[in-house]
């Protein structure tokens, strides 16, 4: 059964950095991208960014609102899924979800995998 | 970016009805689209993919259809664990991009 739990979410203040990890378990966690949303209280989903699988070079993709201060890494021999976030700001509070999304070749297509979501609330 | 624009906003419906969500994109995006279920405090859940596939294990209740850049999605007899929000989302380019979603609750 493929599972995937976030952890290091919490009430961080504006400016600061926050990691956030994805433990994967279920599947073979290095042949797979992976990929992060999230979603802002009480308002829609939002796309954050992915990474793909080795096989497709590990390379990342961020939406423009976190380009440039989040970054996502992975290490396959942990089978967990990394989201840094630096320079937060209040608009970042959402609940953070790990996904594994369906892919064709380097696309994301479909997210038929989530985790439960972690809280990050940017505040002073 | 490719913008979608999902509607209504709000749906409220009577068990056994049937319910019509759409969603439009500003541009073509072929069948590249999917539909996904939210209940409150949970993930989402994919219900349909490639605009009219139904997942595996979904009840054939929902269904979808549409291409380029009209899509419908369809519970043809509402039920009461069907409230929930729901959701489109395109991956025909990155930013990967959902609709606004629509809220469904039981008239």
């Amino acid at each position: 059964e493929v599972q995937l739990v976030e952890s290091g979410g919490g009430l961080v203040k504006p400016g600061r950095s926050l990691r956030l990890s994805c433990t994967a378990s279920g599947f073979t966690f290095g042949d797979y991208a992976m990929s992060w949303f999230r979603q802002a209280p009480g308002k829609g989903l939002e796309w954050v960014g992915f990474i793909r699988s080795k096989a497709y070079g590990g390379t990342t993709e961020y939406a423009a609102s976190v380009k440039g201060r989040f970054t996502i890494s992975r290490d396959d021999s942990k089978s967990i899924a990394y989201l840094q976030m630096n320079s937060l700001k209040t608009e970042d509070t959402a609940v953070y979800y790990c996904t594994r999304p369906r892919t064709r070749g380097v696309v994301i297509t479909a997210i038929d995998y989530w985790g439960q979501g972690t809280l990050v609330t940017v505040s002073s | 970016d490719i913008q979608m624009t999902q509607s209504p906003s709000s749906l409220s419906a009577s068990v056994g009805d049937r319910v019509t969500i759409t969603c439009q994109a500003s541009q073509d995006i072929s069948n590249y689209l999917n539909w996904y279920q939210q209940k409150p405090g949970k993930a989402p859940k994919l219900l349909i993919y490639d605009a009219s596939n139904l997942e595996t294990g979904v009840p054939s209740r929902f269904s979808g259809s549409g291409s380029g850049t009209d899509f419908t999605f369809t519970i043809s007899s509402l039920q009461p664990e069907d409230i929930a929000t729901y959701y489109c989302q395109q991956y025909d380019n990155l930013p990967l991009l959902f609709g606004q979603g629509t809220k469904l609750e039981i008239k």
